[in-house]
């Protein structure tokens, strides 16, 4: 089992729908939760973090975080096309490991 | 500023040469990270350093040398790569992985 696994997509979503994508982790014991976005050729940048059980909402973005699942999510509402990018989920395991575990990435395209 | 800066922004060597690759960070953060990252592929981690010194070496050939000049800097040294080292490397930094991780725009390395 993988560490950290999403469904690789791609995941296309019409725009102004929700979309949503999903990363499950094998660590019963992580602590913190990140999802990145990643435009092609460019590097991943850090949209939403999540720490505890719920959901956490910015902007259109709401995370979600059930620990006993072991299970984060994204939701994008009112998807835009400078939505599309490809999603990692990254996951760290222990608190003081220095090392984030990246999911494979969820490619999202937002049709117009 | 909140920004991790890397240079070059593209690199193309030959398997004789050696080069180096910049990081810098100005944002006070204890830990720098350098990653691998592979076309459609999730970043896959090469070094930690912490408080500049050498936390997580994940079993990478000896052709790629870290060094970590002080708080701020973090080199990558190159020598006698082979072509499959071709990829998207990455600097990060983090106040501490609870905290997520501030990537660079990476450099694009070419081995020919």
């Amino acid at each position: 089992q993988k560490e950290v696994e999403q469904n690789s997509g791609p995941l296309s979503v019409p725009e102004g729908a929700i979309a949503s994508l999903n990363c499950t982790y094998s660590d019963r014991g992580s602590q913190s939760f990140f999802w990145y976005r990643q435009y092609s050729g460019k590097s991943p940048e850090l949209i939403m973090s999540i720490y505890s059980n719920g959901d956490k909402e910015d902007g259109r973005f709401t995370a979600q975080l059930n620990k006993a699942s072991q299970y984060v999510s994204l939701l994008i509402r009112d998807s835009q096309p400078s939505d599309s990018a490809t999603y990692l989920c990254a996951v760290n395991a222990r608190f003081g490991n220095e090392k984030l575990t990246f999911g494979t990435g969820t490619r999202l395209t937002i049709i117009p | 500023d909140t920004e991790v800066t890397q240079t070059p922004k593209h690199l193309v060597m030959g398997m004789t040469n050696k080069k180096s690759l910049k990081c810098e960070q100005h944002m006070g953060h204890r830990a720098m990270y350098w990653y691998k990252q592979k076309a459609k592929k999730p970043p896959e981690l090469m070094f930690v350093y912490s408080y500049e010194k050498l936390s997580i070496n994940e079993s990478v050939p000896s052709r790629f040398s870290p060094e970590c000049p002080n708080s701020s800097l973090l080199n990558l040294h190159l020598h006698a790569l082979q072509p499959e080292d071709s990829a998207l490397y990455l600097c990060a930094s983090s106040e501490g992985t609870s905290y997520g991780y501030t990537f660079g725009s990476g450099t694009r390395l070419t081995v020919v």
